[in-house]
């Protein structure tokens, strides 16, 4: 059962546009929620992230948007460029005593940029 | 500064052959975390580390699968009697401090193929 899922195995947005990747949880208990970004053979790079007493939080050109009652968040990508083709992984943890946490990951989306 | 590094990038093992993968963390992170990622899928937990102590391992899938870190920086993960569905890529990541809603940094992965 995914506990984090990512419905859309691959977007294509046109570059100057806005991207929107969306991801859906189940675990009521996450509190933490992160976006990464992957080249092929490279490894995740983190992104931006929200905690669960946010709703929103931007950092440039990158916003997420945490809606708690439909356990839904989103990234929004505005203006999408080119170097934003990537796969994109939406991950959450759960707070466990305080301490730190393996995450849950989604399948992620793969994000194509069109010039 | 110097990320999070791997060894080897790439393993070719046959079937029934041990192997062991390397992590060299951020230095000064407390924090050390292992996934497994099969293809078209997510990174998936494996196990967790805060300095020398494996705090969490429940994500190994099976008793062959084997990760220290003696002294609290590199880490190795040691697979033993391998088969193909060992067969994925192996994300090190390592964090800081701790806690739980603290940023893992990714490496940049071992890719395993077992023939």
């Amino acid at each position: 059962d995914q506990q984090v899922k990512q419905n859309s195995p691959s977007l294509s947005v046109q570059e100057g546009r806005i991207s929107i990747l969306n991801c859906d949880y189940t675990n009521s208990m996450f509190d933490y929620f992160l976006w990464y970004k992957k080249y092929p053979a490279e490894g995740p790079t983190f992104l931006i992230s929200i905690s669960s007493i946010k709703d929103k939080n931007e950092d440039g050109r990158f916003t997420v948007f945490l809606n708690k009652s439909a356990k839904h968040l989103s990234l929004h990508i505005v203006p999408s460029q080119p170097g934003d083709s990537a796969v994109y992984f939406c991950a959450a943890s759960v707070l466990y005593g305080g301490g730190a946490d393996g995450l849950t990951f989604g399948k992620g989306t793969h994000l194509i940029i069109q010039p | 500064g110097a990320g999070v590094s791997q060894s080897p990038r790439y393993k070719v093992a046959k079937r029934g052959q041990d192997v062991a993968l390397r992590c060299d963390p951020i230095s000064g992170h407390v924090s050390l975390f292992w996934y497994q990622q099969a293809l078209g899928q997510g990174p998936e937990f494996l196990t967790y580390f805060q300095n020398e102590a494996q705090l969490d391992k429940s994500g190994l899938p099976s008793d062959r699968f084997f990760a220290e870190r003696p002294e609290g920086s590199v880490s190795t993960l040691k697979i033993q009697r391998t088969q193909q569905e060992d067969s994925a890529v192996y994300l090190c990541a390592s964090s800081l401090v701790g806690t739980s809603q603290e940023t893992q940094y990714f490496g940049p992965g071992t890719r395993l193929l077992v023939l």
